[in-house]
């Protein structure tokens, strides 16, 4: 099984609609949760940390949920900008080093 | 203020040759890391270092080797390369471990036929 799991996609999405994706990870003892971004073969760039509280960051909410291992990313108001890979990434349970998701894919249509 | 570069960003091997790939940082980052990355398999981790003079194995280190003589480089080696190797590298630093932002260079394709 792999440390963290992610739905590859694509999602494929309208302008203005809203899309979520979820992760879910294996190791109980992980403490740094992040979303970061990849755009078509550039490298990936951080989008947000995840907080156990539930974070916002305009149009983009990462939510955590320890006790079921999950992790989620909310996009409102899809823009074509958005069309990305989405990577959900957690740190390792020894702290220096972080474990990467396969991805999810967005595309965004007009 | 560059970040993170990488040299070469292309290259095209053959089976057994040997080639270093070379990461720069000028954000003083004590951390750096090597990863490779295939398709539907993520960013692995190859090697890392935790500082100046040190160096510790990721996930895939097999048939890689790393240096970090100064703070602001670090290098991997490809000593004899195979077609297993082919990906696209990339290397990343930050300032402190997992709970710190990676920033990552731009990535070398690398093919090896």
């Amino acid at each position: 099984r792999k440390e963290v799991e992610q739905d590859p996609g694509p999602f494929n999405v309208p302008e203005g609609a809203t899309v979520a994706f979820n992760c879910t990870y294996s190791n109980s003892a992980s403490q740094s949760f992040f979303w970061y971004r990849q755009d078509c073969r550039k490298e990936p760039k951080l989008l947000m940390s995840v907080y156990s509280s539930g974070n916002e960051d305009g149009r983009f909410t990462a939510q955590l949920n320890r006790a079921s291992q999950y992790i989620s990313l909310l996009i409102r108001d899809s823009k074509l900008s958005d069309s990305a890979t989405y990577l959900c990434v957690v740190n390792h349970e020894y702290g220096n080093k972080l474990v990467f998701g396969a991805g999810t894919i967005l595309r965004v249509k007009s | 203020n560059a970040g993170v570069t990488q040299t070469p960003k292309f290259r095209v091997l053959k089976t057994g040759q040997s080639m270093t790939l070379l990461c720069a940082q000028d954000m003083n980052h004590e951390y750096m890391y090597w990863y490779r990355q295939d398709p539907g398999m993520g960013l692995r981790l190859i090697h890392y270092s935790v500082g100046e003079g040190t160096t510790a194995k990721g996930e895939v280190p097999d048939g890689y080797n790393v240096s970090r003589l100064k703070k602001q480089n670090f290098l991997l080696g490809l000593e004899s390369a195979a077609p297993s190797q082919t990906s696209v590298y990339f290397c990343a630093s930050s300032s402190s471990g997992g709970a710190h932002e990676q920033f990552f260079g731009p990535g070398t394709r690398l093919t090896v036929l």
